[in-house]
């Protein structure tokens, strides 16, 4: 059984332009979700996708976007990018059966972002 | 909307003390309560899953405590060891409401 994987481990960008971020559900896993942590302070929800779609939203512009594909990996995208989107970007995945049963989470090791 | 509170932010002992951190949460119709550790610049690590309906749970030298009632959850770490340095997270989902909302943290250091 393969973990939650995400790519790339680092990246640098400059103020205003794009990026993507990457992550691998774990094996059997149907929801993936997204989190920006600051520095020195715990996860904030950026989205969460099962089936392909958006499922929750936590407080971010719209310029943050995603993707989740047939096989249950994700994309996150972020366009416009400000100095304080500087961050560790977590990609979490999950198994739901539907409803509202909560299931654990399970994150893969992170992306480091600085946009100078 | 849950809010969960980590004391204190920072802990600093010498090896083979007992550690004891504290999560408050403002929502205490929580489905499970969960503790992460996270060393630095990583991704997070599950510790420690309680489900609404249990008081506490155990794992090696882990003891995680759950009272609903007081919106609290203590999590004990016996016997520190300088491996144990790193960030404890907590986070508690509620009902329809998809996300983890965690803590800031408790980033402990265990000296030898």
């Amino acid at each position: 059984e393969t973990g939650v994987t995400q790519s790339p481990t680092h990246l640098i960008k400059t103020r205003g332009q794009q990026v993507t971020l990457r992550c691998s559900s774990q094996s059997g896993h149907n929801t993936v979700s997204w989190y920006q942590q600051a520095l020195g302070q715990g996860p904030q929800f950026i989205f969460q996708y099962y089936r392909e779609e958006e499922n929750g939203r936590g407080n971010f512009p719209p310029r943050f976007s995603g993707l989740q594909f047939p096989n249950y990996s994700s994309e996150l995208n972020v366009n416009a990018l400000e100095l304080d989107d500087s961050a560790l970007y977590l990609c979490a995945s999950s198994y739901r059966t539907g409803g509202s049963f909560f299931r654990t989470q399970y994150f893969g090791p992170g992306t480091r972002l600085l946009v100078l | 909307k849950q809010e969960v509170t980590q004391i204190p932010a920072a802990l600093s002992v010498p090896e083979g003390e007992n550690l004891v951190l504290n999560c408050s949460f403002t929502d205490s119709a929580i489905y499970n309560l969960q503790w992460f550790r996270q060393d630095p610049g990583k991704g997070l690590t599950s510790l420690l899953l309680i489900q609404s309906s249990q008081r506490e749970q155990t794992s090696g030298r882990l003891n995680a405590s759950l009272d609903k009632s007081s919106g609290r959850s203590t999590l004990y770490i016996a016997a520190s060891q300088p491996g144990d340095s790193a960030t404890y997270l907590c986070a508690a989902p509620i009902p329809n409401d998809y996300k983890l909302s965690f803590g800031a943290g408790t980033t402990v250091t265990v000296r030898a």
